[in-house]
């Protein structure tokens, strides 16, 4: 069946500090791929998307490549501030329909001055 | 950006009562509405599908009749949890989408149901 794996948290960087939150999934098809970012006390907001093999989506310094050969989209940034402290979702919709959307676990990012 | 809205943010209620959320997009018409659930450390599970003026589509292993989901408007869906039991203690998150989009939904900020 489909679905979207990512790593665990808690993750606990220093601001400056390289972020690597890696997310796999499994899919029929040709889905598109999101990263979703929830900071405290608010909803879901889209972080970024690509929905084709080797887009590269970007926002806000966050960036991550859909992976077909490793059927991954892992999320980066160059340099964590502590605002961008929240928990982050990889998701994916399969078939075309807002419907079929699937999301990982979350992961829980805490940023240290 | 489009914003959504959901009431109350937490609510706690004795086991056998019903509870209503409600969820509403502030800023635009939302054709279809989603509502998900959440446990702890888990992923969000959709539960069903709303369109404006038509029955909800539930996900297989949801109750229909346990949750009810109006959509009456082009901005308002309510979900009820009925005769709520502890086991029904979770994170309720409403999402929306408007017609003119096709892949993006806007996000409620969820509201947390505690059933003693």
């Amino acid at each position: 069946g489909n679905s979207v794996t990512q790593m665990e948290g808690p993750v606990t960087l220093s601001e400056e500090a390289f972020l690597t939150i890696n997310c796999t999934y499994t899919a029929t098809g040709y889905p598109s791929l999101f990263w979703y970012v929830q900071y405290p006390g608010e909803g879901l907001q889209l972080l970024l998307k690509a929905t084709k093999a080797d887009d590269k989506g970007s926002n806000k310094g966050f960036e991550a490549t859909y992976r077909k050969e490793t059927t991954s989209f892992h999320l980066e940034k160059g340099s964590v501030q502590v605002s961008d402290s929240a928990v982050y979702f990889c998701a994916l919709i399969y078939g075309g329909s807002q419907g079929n959307l699937i999301f990982g676990k979350g992961t829980k990012l805490s940023v240290k001055p | 950006g489009a914003v959504v809205s959901q009431h109350p943010s937490r609510v706690i209620c004795k086991s056998g009562t019903s509870v209503k959320i409600e969820c509403r997009s502030l800023d635009f018409q939302a054709t279809t509405m989603f509502w998900y659930r959440q446990f702890p450390k888990q992923s969000l599970m959709l539960m069903a599908t709303s369109n404006e003026g038509s029955k909800a589509t539930y996900e297989q292993g949801v109750e229909k009749d346990k949750f009810l989901i109006n959509h009456a408007s082009l901005t308002l869906s309510t979900l009820t949890v009925t005769s709520a039991h502890p086991e029904d203690s979770s994170f309720y998150i409403c999402s929306a989408i408007s017609g003119g989009s096709t892949d993006t939904q806007y996000f409620g900020p969820g509201t947390r149901l505690t059933v003693l």
